[in-house]
């Protein structure tokens, strides 16, 4: 069965906080995604990757750093958390820019 | 970028109804997909449909597709509790290059 896991489904943080969000696949895809959903604005895309070592920013990549070391393995990086970063953060992956995505189970992040 | 925009924003409808929902869109697309998702979860991808394609079946989903109006729609028959859910439909961005692009999708309640 295919899957996208991420490392945590709740993280609690405080402000000033480094917090690191780890997102895995197993469908050996190209590409992975990061996305925050917030009420009202629906999925935001923050950044992606179509190959290691190489990152494209998004929509809203301020307050955000990404890493891919290895194919399988894509890294959300928040410097310093902020109370406008509490949101559900989803991580997906494809095979190709135009197909199907499939979506991690979602980490709740919560900055204090 | 360009977006999907469904309608309406929620739905409330009994068990054995029919539930439809509907996505309008920007420019000229190859493909687009809805997906669903449930409260709390990440997305699941549910269905595809081609830009040569007028409608496409799986299960109880129905999905057709116009592209001189730029809109699609999603169909539920029969629906069940467990469609209780949020829907979203995705296009490719405007480059070949772009990811995804995510509407804000209908709330779909189920009432048993």
């Amino acid at each position: 069965d295919v899957k996208v896991t991420q490392s945590s489904r709740y993280l609690v943080k405080r402000t000033g906080e480094k917090v690191f969000l780890e997102c895995v696949q197993d469908m050996d895809h190209e590409n992975m995604f990061w996305y925050r959903q917030d009420p009202g604005l629906g999925l935001r895309l923050i950044y992606f990757s179509y190959d290691v070592k190489m990152k494209e920013k998004g929509d809203i990549p301020e307050g955000y750093s990404v890493s891919r070391e290895k194919k399988e393995r894509f890294s959300l990086i928040l410097e310093s958390a902020s109370t406008n970063q509490t949101s559900m953060y989803l991580c997906a992956s494809s095979s190709g820019t135009r197909n199907e995505q499939f979506f991690g189970p979602g980490t709740r992040l919560t900055v204090l | 970028s360009q977006q999907g925009e469904e309608d309406p924003q929620a739905l409330s409808i009994q068990e054995g109804e029919n539930a439809t929902m509907n996505c309008s869109y920007k420019t000229s697309i190859n493909n687009l997909q809805w997906y669903r998702q449930n409260s709390g979860r990440g997305l699941v991808h549910l269905i595809l449909i081609r830009s040569n394609e007028r409608e496409k079946h799986s299960g109880r989903l129905r999905v057709t597709l116009d592209t001189s109006k730029k809109s699609s729609s999603l169909l539920i028959t029969a629906s069940r509790a467990a469609d209780t859910a949020s829907y979203f439909c995705a296009t490719p961005g405007f480059s070949g290059n772009t990811p995804l692009v995510f509407g804000k999708g209908t709330r779909l309640s189920v009432i048993a």
